[in-house]
């Protein structure tokens, strides 16, 4: 069974850039999860996608970052402009269903904003 | 503001003694209690997931929770160099799961 696929793997921008994360989860999987990771510090979760629905994007700092997951599979993440506080890795994570169920995360992207 | 307390570390054990790492959560009503393991530069996976008051073994893991005291252990037994990795203890309340910042955990030869 392939994993959780995300792409890029690295990207490095200048601030007020924007950037786009993509991520594919495991197939058949309804509920998707982006997560940002600073240095040192335990995932925080951005937002959560119970099929192509939002179940909770209550710490995505909506006034640059957006997310979206046409058609219940895949999704991207986008930031516009960057800051310098958003160096991070970007983990996607997807589980089969409720939130409670194994969450599989994978590889992540590291974000560096100069 | 919910939370998961985890200390930082480095938890330093010598090879085939007990780690045991601790968590505490401010969530009354957590109902699901989850254990990550995160080697550096890696993703999170899971190691063991705990329901129900009491301890849960899975080989030579054993997660231990107390609801009234909210609290969630894990400890695991024989260290092996290959369990230094950071472990990151997620709390699972009202459908949202909370991550802490992790234990880093140094298994010495």
């Amino acid at each position: 069974e392939a994993g959780v696929a995300q792409s890029p793997r690295y990207k490095i921008i200048e601030k007020r850039q924007s950037v786009a994360f993509w991520c594919n989860p495991i197939s058949g999987h309804a509920t998707l999860y982006w997560y940002q990771q600073i240095l040192g510090q335990g995932p925080k979760l951005l937002i959560q996608f119970q099929n192509n629905g939002v179940v909770d994007d209550s710490q995505l700092p909506k006034d640059r970052f957006s997310a979206e997951r046409l058609k219940g599979v895949d999704s991207t993440l986008k930031i516009q402009p960057a800051k310098l506080e958003d160096s991070a890795v970007y983990l996607c994570a997807s589980s089969q269903d409720v939130v409670t169920d194994t969450q599989y995360f994978g590889p992540g992207t590291r974000l560096t904003v100069l | 503001q919910k939370e998961v307390e985890q200390n930082s570390g480095p938890l330093s054990v010598p090879e085939g003694a007990i780690a045991s790492l601790n968590c505490t959560y401010s969530d009354r009503v957590s109902q699901s209690f989850f254990w990550y393991r995160q080697y550096s530069g890696k993703s999170p996976e899971l190691i063991m997931s705990i329901y129900s008051n009491g301890d849960k073994e899975d080989g030579r893991f054993t997660a231990q929770l107390n609801k009234a005291s909210q609290y969630v252990s894990l400890l695991i037994r024989d260290s092996q160099p290959s369990d230094s990795a950071t472990y990151l203890c997620a709390v699972e309340g009202d459908d949202k799961i909370i991550f802490g910042k992790g234990t880093r955990l140094h298994i010495l030869p």
